[in-house]
């Protein structure tokens, strides 16, 4: 089946500095990527939607400043944390598709960001 | 505000019987149910779907039903197996007419199957 590839699976990063989480479709052209965002004991929140060529669609509350996502190709998606700050320590996960049914989009693998 | 909502964090079931795994809605727009499997370090992947124009959805083991007017959907497992043993998402959304769209996920229950 298809597969979003998501790296890295875990980071732990300083205070302040940027990091950068990738997602790839390794079998189809993901037209679309949702990000999402998991703190423990909580469920997925969406972050943003994007579109290949397009400006991200952030959600209500979501910084689109402090979470640059990037949507060149059809193969990849990037999410890119600001200037993270220990509260930015979460899971984030992205689920990518073609704009078939919801239950045909495919999951990463999630990465887990800590922030010290 | 949780618009899904799965009140067991957690469910243990003895191999061979049935789990069952519930979760309630409060947006009644919701007209398109999802459940996900995640295992340990990896993302959700799908196990069943439900449209609100049915009430019982049947893949093998699995059997996803919607009771409308309660706002209620629950999964049944039968017979639950050790494998089966990840965390359940119920996920919902507001249209199924073919198109990506977004979802509303529930906190989910991690069932153990024990032998």
């Amino acid at each position: 089946g298809a597969v979003v590839s998501q790296h890295p699976s875990r980071v732990i990063c300083k205070s302040g500095t940027s990091v950068k989480i990738e997602c790839r479709s390794l079998d189809f052209q993901a037209t679309t990527m949702f990000w999402y965002r998991q703190f423990p004991k909580q469920s997925l929140m969406l972050m943003a939607t994007s579109n290949e060529g397009s400006k991200a669609t952030y959600e209500q509350g979501v910084e689109k400043d402090k979470f640059l996502i990037n949507h060149a190709s059809l193969t990849l998606s990037t999410l890119t944390v600001t200037s993270a700050h220990p509260e930015d320590s979460s899971f984030y996960i992205c689920r990518g598709g073609t704009g078939g049914l919801a239950g045909e989009l495919f999951f990463g693998e999630g990465s887990r960001l800590t922030v010290l | 505000d949780q618009q899904v909502k799965q009140n067991s964090p957690s469910l243990s079931v003895q191999e061979g019987r049935i789990s069952i795994l519930n979760c309630d809605y409060t947006n009644s727009m919701f007209d398109y149910f999802l459940w996900y499997k995640k295992y340990p370090a990896e993302g959700p992947t799908f196990l069943i779907s439900i449209s609100s124009i049915k009430d019982k959805n049947e893949d093998g083991r699995f059997t996803v039903f919607l009771n409308k007017s309660a706002k209620h959907l629950s999964l049944h497992i039968v017979p639950s197996q050790p494998g089966d043993s990840a965390v359940y998402f119920c996920a919902a959304q507001s249209s199924n007419t073919g198109t990506a769209s977004k979802l509303t996920f529930g906190t989910g229950t991690r069932l153990q199957v024990t032998l």
